[in-house]
């Protein structure tokens, strides 16, 4: 695999509803990022990594959102009691540099939520 | 927060022709910009940057320009092909920060 991978890319909840979504990163890479994209929106930031360390949190929108990546390579991004607004494309992107996002990150395909 | 928008929602050329997609960003300390393409079904797609002491760069067939005095960047796409129909996201940063503000986007379509 030489990308960003995510998985699954679909995802139906029903409200109340926990779910957690997957990202393979590409190998090797150190810093590791979650963003939210809402439709017809840019993404917006939810979360970074660096290795197995969880240095900024500051977009998740509620404490019902947690990310972890315990190994620093795979990273699961977890949302409890799923409401209607959070419907949206989850996107993960990773990057070889430790040093924040003055580098490209290479974003994988997304899973789209559906929260019914 | 940072505030990334974009003039023009939507923008339609002709094969063959020169796009420019516009974006303006309200923050003075952003000095990291990156324009991505984004085609449906995936994640965004680098396709230049340009840091803040530049105020051009050229890459193949793009160029971003940065006027760092009125806060605008622009994508300028040489020769637009059917394939660089997408949105277009312009995103800017803090060097020192761990986070992109992505602005709304620009819905590119080529008409061949």
């Amino acid at each position: 695999g030489a990308g960003v991978s995510q998985s699954p890319r679909y995802k139906v909840a029903k409200r109340g509803q926990d779910v957690a979504l997957r990202c393979d990163p590409i190998s090797g890479h150190v810093s590791l990022f979650w963003y939210q994209q809402a439709l017809g929106q840019g993404p917006e930031f939810l979360t970074y990594f660096q290795n197995e360390a969880q240095l900024d949190k500051s977009g998740l929108p509620s404490d019902r959102f947690f990310a972890e990546r315990p190994e620093g390579s795979v990273s699961t991004l977890k949302i409890q009691r799923t409401q209607q607004e959070d419907s949206a494309v989850y996107l993960c992107a990773s990057s070889f540099w430790g040093l924040a996002v003055t580098y490209e990150q290479y974003f994988g395909p997304g899973t789209r939520l559906t929260v019914t | 927060g940072e505030s990334v928008g974009l003039h023009l929602p939507t923008l339609s050329v002709q094969e063959g022709d020169n796009s420019i997609i516009n974006c303006a960003y309200s923050n003075s300390a952003s000095d990291y910009f990156i324009w991505y393409k984004q085609e449906s079904g995936k994640g965004p797609q680098f396709i230049i940057d340009i840091r803040s002491n530049m105020d051009k760069r050229q890459g193949q067939r793009v160029t971003v320009l940065l006027n760092k005095t009125v806060k605008h960047l622009s994508l300028q796409i040489a020769a637009t092909q059917p394939g660089d129909s997408a949105v277009y996201f312009c995103a800017e940063s803090v060097n020192t920060g761990n986070q992109f503000y992505f602005g709304t986007g620009t819905s590119l379509t080529v008409i061949p």
